[in-house]
């Protein structure tokens, strides 16, 4: 059965720093690869996908950054955060037959 | 654009009454349209979607494309349904979701 990974679960991580949250998907081969970030009171917001191996797409403008180096890899990263890419971020994939999708359990990241 | 209002961010009823979590788009095309669901302590998973035309859980949802509206009912709400729930748009591979509603059942 297909499993989707996430890690770290949380993180606090100072203004400045960089960062990089993995995801990786098992069980499944080509997957659309996407990452979300869900704050209070707006949802989620579709960040980046992927449709494979180094194919980025990203939605919005933005601090952030995103790498796909291996088919079942999506790498969510950053140089420098700000306080404001505090939230809670998610990792999903698809497949193209159904669309529907999986999501991973996520990471809690705090910028202070 | 492509856009997703769900007005209600939160709702309460009591266990056994109908419930109904509106959800609006706005889509030029044809919309392919989800509802998600995030249990406590869970992840986000599927409930429905439009085009599989089911019923997960007792919870229906049909597309009103004249009122573009893909609105969640259940006749008879039971207290394991509290949670939130999200709608979704897709287009080719982008998806869109609302702002949420979190939904409590009263004992």
């Amino acid at each position: 059965s297909q499993t989707i990974h996430q890690w770290p679960a949380t993180l606090v991580q100072p203004v400045g720093s960089p960062l990089s949250l993995e995801c990786t998907v098992e069980g499944t081969s080509n997957p659309n690869l996407y990452w979300y970030r869900q704050a209070a009171g707006r949802g989620l917001q579709l960040l980046f996908y992927s449709v494979g191996i180094g194919q980025i797409s990203s939605e919005v403008p933005q601090n952030l950054s995103a790498s796909r180096p291996q088919d079942r890899q999506f790498i969510l990263s950053s140089k420098k955060l700000l306080l404001s890419d505090s939230g809670f971020y998610l990792c999903a994939w698809s497949v193209e037959e159904t669309m529907v999708q999986f999501f991973g359990p996520g990471t809690r990241l705090t910028v202070l | 654009a492509q856009r997703v209002t769900q007005p209600e961010k939160l709702l309460s009823v009591f266990k056994g009454a109908p419930v109904e979590l509106k959800c609006n788009y706005s889509y030029s095309g044809s919309p392919e349209l989800f509802w998600y669901v995030q249990y406590s302590r869970q992840r986000l998973q599927l409930l429905l979607r439009h085009i599989s035309r089911e019923s997960i859980k007792g919870f229906t949802a049909d597309l009103n494309k004249g009122e573009t509206s893909f609105h969640l009912k259940k006749p008879f709400a039971q207290e394991e349904d509290s949670a939130m729930y999200y709608c979704a748009l897709r287009t080719g591979n982008q998806f869109y979701f609302g702002t949420g509603t979190s939904l409590t059942v009263i004992p």
